[in-house]
């Protein structure tokens, strides 16, 4: 079955603008969380949806925010972009809620904010 | 504090070598969930293992291995016999029951042909 699908792959934002990012889950998945990778900070958990519902938010400023569908699908969205937020932001489903559940991870959206 | 420390960074061996990525835990939960993730050149990372916190037995799948220790807050993984297929970033992970997911900061392994 399809794997999880983030999009777009790549983009490039200025410093000011805001920024949506998508992700589908595979199917069947209800939970959906995203992260965001950089060198100096590593991995860090930004926010966990399932069932519509956040379950569980990172500690990020108010300008990061998810949203997840009907159909599992989730957004992200960064507003104010500050050059910091350039990163590997990364979306990861799994078919129970994440306390046991293993994470399937999709290739990434790169973010580059000049 | 939930706190999961790779202490190795960067780590070259030559191939057919083993090789130990260590991970140290903190936390003062008793349920918790551990785990170690695979991220090659691709970016995509990939889940390997879970280890609940009552399961404290040692888990050997093919070339792969982990040793789960709750007396040192450890959950070291071992390659045996090391292939370039395993060149990878690999990151520990710590999940407290009921709250959010950490990640160590990864140990990026090198194996030399």
């Amino acid at each position: 079955k399809a794997g999880v699908t983030q999009t777009p792959r790549y983009l490039i934002k200025t410093r000011g603008q805001q920024v949506t990012l998508s992700c589908s889950p595979i199917s069947g998945h209800r939970s959906v969380s995203w992260y965001q990778q950089t060198p100096g900070q590593g991995l860090q958990f930004l926010f966990e949806y399932f069932s519509e519902t956040q379950r569980n938010k990172g500690n990020f400023p108010g300008r990061f925010s998810g949203r997840q569908f009907s159909n599992s699908r989730s957004e992200m969205n960064v507003s104010t972009l500050e050059l910091g937020d350039s990163a590997l932001y990364l979306c990861a489903s799994s078919s129970l809620t994440l306390n046991t559940g293993e994470l399937f991870f999709g290739e990434g959206s790169r973010l580059t904010v000049l | 504090a939930q706190k999961v420390t790779q202490a190795q960074t960067e780590i070259s061996v030559v191939e057919k070598e083993d090789v130990t990525l260590d991970c140290v835990y903190e936390t003062r939960d008793t349920t918790y969930y551990l785990f170690w993730y695979k991220q090659p050149p691709s970016g995509e990372l990939v889940f390997l293992i879970r280890r609940n916190s009552f399961d404290e037995q040692n888990e050997i799948s093919g070339r792969y291995s982990w040793n789960f220790q709750k007396s040192t807050s450890s959950f070291n993984f071992t390659i045996t016999a090391s292939q370039v297929v395993d060149s990878a970033v690999y990151f520990c992970a710590l999940r407290p029951e009921g709250d959010k997911i950490i990640f160590g900061k990864g140990t990026r392994l090198h194996i030399l042909p």
